[in-house]
């Protein structure tokens, strides 16, 4: 059972306003990820930290920006949404190379329409 | 460049065997997973395999690998409407930093 938690589930808001969506995790990994995913499409990784204070980019570039100052905390904020930032946002973690290589444990998402 | 390719859709028969295939394009990928999305929640890690590996079979599910043509397959046997998922083929080299690549996932439909 993964521990990992997204809120909001939904969110629908207008053009040009702040968000910030929560990612929070109890097992206590260390490495933590935001991936957007369109219908269709491939997962995109957008974001990544492999600790406290350690924050990358991913492969899809996103106006979107995060921070990691508590291990357990991964939040995503983006300044001033857009329509094309609709989409579904994946959190998720993992305790870091094992037996399996990496084993992702994800949240339920969070689907954003921006009006 | 890291491409997983899968198709879209795909529809079986209740008590049928699904087959949901995937190709990929790094051939020092290490680590070759199939993960389920449900309807409404996150992706959970279903089986892997090595690419040392040819075959992995874990109770219904029996994962191939033809490393030659970089292609691994997903045979669900006895498919029941609870597999009724979207499934999703990813790599991964070995490595601490390296990330995992997901495909686009295929939606596997079970018709009762």
């Amino acid at each position: 059972e993964a521990d990992i938690y997204q809120t909001p589930r939904y969110l629908v808001i207008g053009t040009g306003k702040k968000i910030t969506l929560e990612c929070s995790q109890t097992m206590g990994h260390d490495k933590m990820y935001w991936y957007q995913q369109d219908p269709g499409m491939e997962l995109h990784l957008i974001h990544y930290s492999y600790g406290v204070n350690s924050t990358e980019k991913g492969d899809l570039s996103s106006e979107s920006t995060v921070s990691r100052i508590r291990t357990e905390h991964f939040p995503l904020t983006l300044e001033s949404a857009r329509p094309s930032h609709t989409s579904q946002y994946l959190c998720a973690s993992s305790e870091g190379v094992s037996p399996v290589g990496e084993k992702l444990f994800f949240g339920s998402g969070t689907q954003l329409s921006v009006l | 460049g890291e491409d997983v390719e899968q198709s879209l859709f795909l529809s079986v028969r209740e008590g049928d065997s699904s087959v949901i295939n995937c190709t990929y394009t790094d051939s020092s990928s290490t680590y070759l997973y199939w993960y389920k999305q449900e309807p409404g929640a996150g992706l959970q890690l279903l089986t892997y395999i090595f690419s040392n590996m040819d075959m992995k079979q874990d109770q219904r599910l029996t994962v191939l690998l033809n490393k030659k043509d970089k292609h691994l397959s997903l045979r669900i046997a006895d498919t029941q409407t609870g597999d009724s998922a979207i499934y999703f083929c990813a790599e991964r080299k070995a490595g601490g930093y390296q990330k995992v690549t997901f495909g686009i996932g295929t939606k596997l439909q079970v018709i009762p």
